[in-house]
């Protein structure tokens, strides 16, 4: 049983089209990330959301925009897609208790490749 | 601003050496400071944790080393072997944040 499932794996799109990516977690957890990964492998987070509140990483595009129709899914949204937005893009949960830390557990991430 | 530093960017290690990478931070609120471990194709998996009530932290292979004063804290793999061969990454949090910063990534190689 996949804890965080996200898809599709592999996303290869011409410039200018909008995209979706989507994000499941079985889990139970109250918080969902989105992160880019670039061809570098750095991790930036692009968003953080939960039950209360979405926090935006404020140098992210605002052609990015998560949805959430459930505590479950994040799903990614990403409009006129450029050269640039190519990367592995993952999705992470966790449980945020108060006055702790968790474990971020991350999907199998998605290659997006823009032409 | 990248708000954990981590090095170096790659390390080759015969098979039953000792892997080390060090990662540094300045933000003096995080106090959880987890490690993680990307295969090719797959997403990050937590490897070890620690916080900074403790300077070392012990499983199996892995240590993390913690020097608060430093703000500094270390992954060390013992008898390292060929299927540790992986992206490793640093990161921090603080409590209530919901929000993890990862290092920049150390690609380790075990060679036979």
């Amino acid at each position: 049983d996949t804890a965080v499932s996200q898809t599709p794996k592999y996303l290869v799109t011409q410039m200018g089209n909008d995209k979706s990516i989507k994000c499941e977690q079985n889990l139970g957890h109250d918080t969902m990330y989105w992160y880019k990964q670039d061809s570098k492998k750095f991790l930036k987070i692009m968003f953080s959301y939960n039950n209360k509140e979405l926090i935006i990483n404020e140098t992210v595009p605002n052609r990015f925009s998560p949805k959430s129709p459930d505590k479950a899914h994040l799903n990614l949204h990403i409009n006129s897609l450029e050269l640039g937005d190519s990367a592995v893009y993952f999705c992470a949960s966790s449980q945020w208790a108060a006055g702790a830390s968790a474990e971020a557990f991350f999907g199998q991430g998605t290659r997006l490749t823009v032409v | 601003q990248q708000q954990v530093k981590q090095s170096p960017q790659s390390l080759i290690v015969q098979k039953g050496g000792i892997s080390i990478i060090n990662c540094a931070y300045e933000n003096t609120a995080f106090d959880y400071f987890p490690w993680y471990q990307q295969f090719p194709g797959k997403g990050p998996a937590l490897l070890i944790a620690i916080r900074p009530d403790v300077s070392e932290k012990k499983e199996g292979r892995f240590t993390i080393s913690f020097n608060k004063s430093a703000k500094q804290f270390s992954l060390h793999i013992m008898d390292s072997q060929p299927g540790d061969s992986a992206t490793y990454f640093c990161a921090a949090s603080r409590t209530g944040a919901n929000n993890l910063f990862f290092g920049t990534g150390t690609r380790l190689t075990v060679i036979p």
